[in-house]
């Protein structure tokens, strides 16, 4: 079965710090989004993106932060200056129809962002 | 802005009993509501949905039920086996207006041989 591939699986950075967070969403899928969990808390939602552009973002999705296709296959979220409230799991996801009953989002394993 | 809530962080089962884990919305626009499974490490998986034409939705040992006039979902795991062990999330969104997914905080089911 198709799957949402991230990588890496756990990245550390130093607070200030960039850093890109890559994904490959299913191939047929047209609408990608961004997630993330704090430890112990529910999951957010961050943006979603289609054709080329951002479709809707969060109040969390603030000027730090950035997404980018910037191929046919890739899908990535990049933080500009890391702070350490960043630190959570963050979750590529993608689903092939939008606005649809029937079309779950269907999510990587997750990038751990440890900042310190 | 809870709008989707998960009242019980943890439920403990008997293998071969049944497992019923909660959910309850705030938003009457939400028409398509979901259940996801996630094992630690691993990235949520899609199990069962429901959209709001339907009261009851079935595969296999997994049954999502849905009260609109409570503003409640259930999800019902029978029967219930050791590998069902992990957290549960609802999820709910408005089909028509697209993007956004509101998820619950989760339920840990641990399901006991």
């Amino acid at each position: 079965e198709p799957e949402v591939t991230q990588t890496p699986s756990h990245q550390v950075t130093q607070m200030g710090q960039e850093v890109i967070l890559r994904c490959v969403p299913i191939s047929n899928h047209l609408y990608f989004y961004w997630y993330r969990q704090i430890l112990g808390q529910k999951v957010e939602f961050l943006v979603s993106f289609y054709n080329n552009e951002i479709s809707e973002k969060s109040e969390i999705f603030d000027d730090q932060f950035s997404v980018e296709r910037p191929d046919g296959s890739n899908f990535t979220l990049k933080i500009r200056s890391t702070k350490l409230e960043d630190s959570a799991m963050y979750f590529c996801a993608s689903r092939n129809r939008q606005g649809a009953i029937n079309s779950p989002l269907h999510f990587g394993n997750g990038t751990r962002l440890t900042v310190t | 802005d809870q709008q989707v809530k998960q009242n019980s962080p943890s439920l403990s089962v008997q293998e071969g009993r049944i497992s019923i884990l909660n959910c309850d919305y705030t938003n009457s626009m939400f028409d398509y509501f979901l259940w996801y499974k996630k094992y630690p490490a691993e990235g949520p998986t899609f199990l069962i949905s429901i959209s709001s034409i339907k009261d009851k939705n079935e595969d296999g040992r997994f049954t999502v039920f849905l009260n609109k006039s409570a503003k409640h979902l259930s999800l019902h795991i029978v029967p219930s086996q050791p590998g069902d062990s992990a957290v549960y999330f609802c999820a709910a969104s408005v089909s028509y207006l697209g993007n956004q997914f509101y998820f619950g905080t989760g339920t840990s089911l641990t399901v006991i041989p």
